[in-house]
């Protein structure tokens, strides 16, 4: 069935470094791959998202990179600050061909060490 | 992060009684979800609801039940036949942004405890 792999599980910067999230996707038929971010005893929150006929987006301090062909995409995090600490979660999708249904990864939790 | 809410946050209940969370919206949305989130295991889809009337197993349905009778309101029963019901319960709801794209908005979520 389909799934969406995360790595890695827990990941652990100091304040200013960058970090990466990679997610790999099996359903080929996935056209859209958002981010969430659910900080400690609060709900996820959409923070970045990349449709499949884009290879990278950017937003400030975080960008999304997708490679189709490989089936991965991934988070990266520039200049990392003590408010990124979160646990952060991957999703695929085919989109509007079903009613939005997101596939997650199983999270990572990010720790930003001042 | 208003909008869709969640009651109660906290639940507790002895082994063999169905119990059921609610789950309410008033962003109009048609579609409305539900996860479970266990430590290590990210959000895994419980049912999902595109619009009244309709619904679908995700991936761990086995043990609960649904019902979408109005567009603001998706109820999860958790039964006596889920095995391992202990965890924390989190509504979604949704609209397309474009032809793509849905962006799910989550609810505050509850957290189940079974003994």
């Amino acid at each position: 069935g389909e799934n969406v792999e995360q790595h890695p599980s827990t990941l652990s910067v100091q304040e200013g470094d960058s970090a990466v999230i990679k997610c790999t996707y099996s359903d080929s038929a996935s056209n859209y791959f958002p981010w969430y971010k659910q900080e400690l005893g609060k709900r996820p929150q959409l923070i970045i998202d990349i449709r499949s006929n884009v290879g990278e987006k950017k937003d400030q301090r975080i960008a999304v990179t997708l490679n189709k062909t490989a089936k991965h995409f991934s988070l990266h995090i520039t200049e990392t600050q003590p408010e990124d600490s979160a646990v952060y979660f991957c999703a695929a999708s085919r989109g509007n061909n079903q009613g939005g249904k997101l596939i997650f990864g199983q999270g990572t939790e990010l720790s930003v060490k001042p | 992060d208003g909008g869709i809410t969640q009651s109660p946050k906290y639940l507790f209940r002895k082994e063999g009684q169905n119990v059921t969370l609610s789950c309410e919206q008033n962003l109009n949305h048609d579609a409305m979800y539900w996860y479970r989130q266990d430590p290590g295991q990210g959000l895994r889809l419980i049912y999902y609801s595109q619009i009244v009337n309709d619904f679908q197993k995700g991936d761990i349905a086995e043990g609960y039940s649904v019902s979408r009778e109005k567009k603001e309101s998706f109820p999860l029963t958790v039964t006596s036949a889920q095995k391992n019901p202990t965890a924390f319960y989190l509504c979604a709801s949704s609209t397309p942004r474009d032809s793509w794209s849905y962006e799910q908005y989550f609810g505050p979520g509850t957290r189940l405890t079974v003994t």
